[in-house]
């Protein structure tokens, strides 16, 4: 079965820039999409498509893909985005999350 | 948006039923999924359900374990079991599918916390 790797954990300083990868076979060739799930909350869509944003969703989230690694971007962090990130892929008909990547913002 | 019914306790052994409510779309024309997030944990995806049709695609790690059912006429979504086990123990989401395969989660219940204790 497919499956998608993330980072366990990863921190960034406030305003700086933060990178979330997510590595998959060929995931180049699969949409990628991407969910924040702050602390007590539901999971949110940020980035659709690989780098597609919701209505809503600021423009500093991002996505991009290459090879077998996709990349969730955040630019200019701020506290609140503080939370887990999940990157979903179809694998024919079935839903593939990775294992989530804590993102600390220090 | 989507509405999940509250937090349920059960004993090992029990069935319970838990529901998602859908407002604002037309329910008939979008996939509902249903995710599981044990404590502490990533998410599961369990399957998914078109109630157009009640189409039904289950995760393989799930199919026999569970049973997802729609009512269309008051917008319902429901999952459900019939012998609940401790490790069931987990917040229980409904999400819509933007579009048919390959799309995104774009709705997200609130979560139905399930408790399986003796």
């Amino acid at each position: 079965s497919y499956e998608l790797t993330q980072p366990l954990a990863a921190s960034v300083a406030l305003g700086q820039t933060a990178r979330i990868t997510c590595g998959g076979n060929y995931i180049g060739g699969k949409n990628v999409h991407w969910y924040q799930q702050r602390p007590g909350q539901a999971p949110v869509l940020v980035v659709y498509n690989e780098n597609d944003r919701p209505s809503g969703i600021p423009e500093r989230f991002s996505g991009s893909t290459s090879g077998n690694t996709a990349t969730l971007i955040i630019s200019r962090v701020q506290a609140g985005d503080e939370a887990d990130y999940y990157c979903h892929v179809w694998d024919y008909s079935t839903v593939v999350f990775g294992g989530g990547t804590k993102l600390t913002v220090l | 948006q989507l509405v999940q019914s509250g937090t349920e306790v059960r004993k090992p052994g029990e069935s319970l039923k838990i529901s998602c409510q859908v407002s604002g779309y037309t329910f008939t024309n979008y996939w509902i999924g249903w995710v599981r997030q044990m404590p502490g944990k990533g998410l599961e995806w369990m399957g998914s359900i078109y109630p157009g049709d009640s189409d039904t695609r289950y995760s393989p790690s799930f199919e026999g374990q569970v049973s997802f059912s729609v009512d269309k006429s008051i917008s319902g979504a429901y999952l459900q079991w019939n012998g609940l086990k401790a490790s069931d123990t987990a917040i229980y989401y409904c999400a819509r599918l933007s579009g048919g395969g390959h799309h995104p989660f774009d709705l997200w219940g609130q979560g139905t916390l399930v408790t399986v204790s003796s």
